[in-house]
């Protein structure tokens, strides 16, 4: 079964916006990783939150991770139509609630459109 | 100087034939995995090796084999072609894991394979 479900499944914003996405997953975790997927390509790695972590930056990005209530956060700040992509959030699963080290896990992602 | 190159992009074959798609990474790393994502663009983990040993077969009909020949190929076949194959293969390479869980993941370009 999914690990990560993003939320919400699309999300379409004015160029200049701030755009956040959500991630809920089930089992514990090592890290958290975000990634992002424009039309037609591979996967881009975005950033990655470890599970003792609570907050991240990188530029324009901001991840928050709440291990709590098993979700995180992905917001883009001042975002451009350059931005316009779908985000993907992967969990390792820790060894001791049963996943797995030996693989990431992705959620279904959210398809950001920033329009100019 | 591609990082993970997969050849060929498109590949348009017809049901029952027998296909190969290759891969190289140039990053050193020791892990390389499938994936296959869907129509919905749900990103499903096929296989992974790590230093040429598959330590990751996750339940994908054994008409799919991988092989690996050295560390940075990680090539895929099909055999007997079904119109359910048809999706964007995408492979990747990661330096693998360790205390901190997983680390990121190098994606190739995805091949699109549609079966007729």
């Amino acid at each position: 079964s999914q690990q990560g479900e993003e939320d919400p499944q699309a999300l379409s914003i004015q160029e200049g916006e701030n755009a956040t996405m959500n991630c809920s997953y089930k089992t514990s975790i090592n890290n958290l990783q975000w990634y992002r997927q424009n039309s037609g390509r591979g996967l881009v790695h975005l950033i990655l939150i470890r599970s003792n972590e609570r907050e991240k930056h990188s530029g324009r990005l901001r991840v928050t991770l709440d291990t709590s209530k098993k979700s995180s956060s992905l917001l883009i700040t001042a975002s451009r139509a350059a931005d316009t992509a779908s985000y993907f959030c992967a969990t390792d699963g820790s060894r001791d609630s049963g996943g797995s080290n030996y693989k990431l896990t992705f959620g279904k992602g959210t398809l950001l459109t920033v329009n100019p | 100087d591609t990082a993970v190159s997969q050849t060929p992009k498109y590949l348009v074959t017809q049901m029952g034939n027998d296909k190969s798609i290759k891969c190289e990474q140039n990053l050193g790393h020791d892990t390389m995995y499938w994936y296959k994502q869907d129509s919905k663009k749900f990103l499903k983990i096929m296989f992974s090796y790590n230093n040429k040993e598959l330590i990751i077969n996750e339940t994908v009909p054994n008409r799919f084999s991988p092989k690996s020949p050295d560390k940075a190929h990680l090539n895929l076949h099909i055999n007997s072609l079904e119109l359910g194959d048809s999706a964007v293969y995408f492979c990747a390479s990661s330096p693998g894991w360790g205390r901190g869980g997983f680390y990121e993941q190098y994606f190739g370009p995805g091949t699109r394979l549609t079966v007729t």
